[in-house]
Parts: structure tokens; C-alpha cells; sequence
């Protein structure tokens, strides 16, 4: 079944230790989307990317960074967690050329918190 | 830049009460905008959609919404909520291929 999948679904750390989070699609979509997201503010994005080998920035500032080497995996990487970092993380794919929009499918995203 | 604003963060209706969320974004020309819900324990998922044409648009589950363009509004309506209605509904627009949502309002049904 065509989904979107993000790993861990919980973690907890302490600061300073290197974590990435995992997040994978099977429906061959090329645009793929972090969004950062605070209990009861909107989701902001953080990184996006339109294919293989193209990341970009999002409209929040983000210590994090991605990848995109495979047209299915898009993890964010956080190269030394703080207490800052404590959020939840959503990962999103879809559909369409560089400009254009398609529905945007979510995953379950993971919650993180740094000691 | 654009931005979506959703006045109500918290409502709470009886089952079969009728809903109106609001949605306001802040500037106009071609837009696309969007209604996402996400249950608990769930992912988010689309609701509804208006891209052009009939600006009153159906979505899933009887939920509607109303595309006003001089009022910059695009409202969620439902005629008689039901307990599984319970959730956190977000408002997005469209800005050059990316989503900018709201805040995010929580309703909370009453059985």
C-alpha cells in the first residue's frame, strides 16, 4: 500500500547527541516537505525538496539539515540536539513540477524532546 | 509574504450542533486553498480543496467550505457535528508550490 512512513515515532535524548530522523515514501512522489510543529501553532516548513539532489530551506530557520539521494527517503538530521530542538517533526510528500500543487500526504510524524 | 490566520483555537460543540471554523489569509490573487484535519493518533489528511470554479466546495465526511474572495475568507462549515468529528483542523494556503497553514483550531465534540 502507497504510504508515508517516519521513524522513531517517539524519541527522547540528551543534548548534544546526533540524531536523524527517517522518513520514506512509496508513491513515487518527487516533492518532498519538513514541517515543524509546536503544540498548538501551525506547522512551518523547514526543508523541502523537488527531487534527487535538490534541498532547499523552508520559510522557518532550521539548525537542521537533509537529504536526497533516493527519490523515497528524505531524512533531517540534527548534527548536535538541544533542548531548542523539542518539537514535532512532519514529513510530507507530492506530486507536481516546481511550481504546481498537488495534495500533500502526511506522515505520523515523530515527537522529539532533548534533555 | 502570505499568511493564514484562524481565529478560534478551541471550540467545543454538542453532537449535531452546526460547525463554522474560520480562515483568513492576507492577500489575494490566485490562490489555492486547502481544509486539513488530523484525528487523534492520526495523520494529517486533506479535507477539502479550492483551486478555481464554484466557490463552494464539498469535501469528505459533509464538511464544506466557502471561498470568498473579498473577504480574503475561505470558512469550514459543517450542518450537525458527530463525536468522531473531534480533531485539529487546519487552514493552508498555496504560495509558490508550498503550504502555509494556521495555527490550527481544536474542536472538541460532546457526545
Amino acid at each position: 500500500e502507497a504510504d508515508i512512513y517516519q521513524t522513531p515515532r517517539y524519541l527522547v535524548i540528551g543534548t548534544g547527541k546526533k540524531i536523524t530522523l527517517e522518513c520514506s515514501q512509496t508513491m513515487g512522489h518527487d516533492k518532498m516537505y519538513w514541517y515543524q510543529q509546536d503544540p498548538g501553532m501551525e506547522l512551518h516548513l523547514i526543508h523541502y525538496s523537488y527531487g534527487v539532489n535538490s534541498t532547499e530551506k523552508g520559510d522557518l530557520s532550521s539548525e537542521s539539515t537533509v537529504s536526497r539521494i533516493r527519490t523515497e527517503h528524505f531524512p533531517l538530521t540534527l548534527e548536535s540536539a538541544r533542548p531548542s530542538h523539542t518539537s514535532q517533526y512532519l514529513c510530507a510528500s507530492s506530486e507536481g513540477g516546481l511550481l504546481s500543487y498537488n495534495e500533500q500526504f502526511f506522515g505520523p510524524g515523530t515527537r522529539l524532546t532533548v534533555l | 509574504a502570505q499568511s493564514v490566520s484562524q481565529h478560534n483555537h478551541h471550540v467545543i460543540l454538542s453532537e449535531a450542533a452546526s460547525l463554522e471554523l474560520g480562515c483568513n489569509y492576507s492577500y489575494g490573487g490566485t490562490v489555492n486553498l486547502f481544509w486539513y484535519v488530523q484525528y487523534p493518533g492520526q495523520h494529517l489528511q486533506l479535507l477539502l480543496k479550492y483551486f478555481s470554479g464554484d466557490p463552494l466546495v464539498k469535501g469528505i465526511k459533509g464538511f464544506e467550505a466557502e471561498f470568498i474572495k473579498s473577504k480574503f475568507s475561505f470558512n469550514l462549515r459543517k450542518p450537525s457535528v458527530q463525536w468522531s468529528d473531534t480533531a485539529e483542523y487546519f487552514c493552508a494556503v498555496n504560495q509558490g508550490g508550498k503550504l502555509i497553514f494556521g495555527q490550527g483550531t481544536e474542536l472538541s465534540v460532546k457526545p
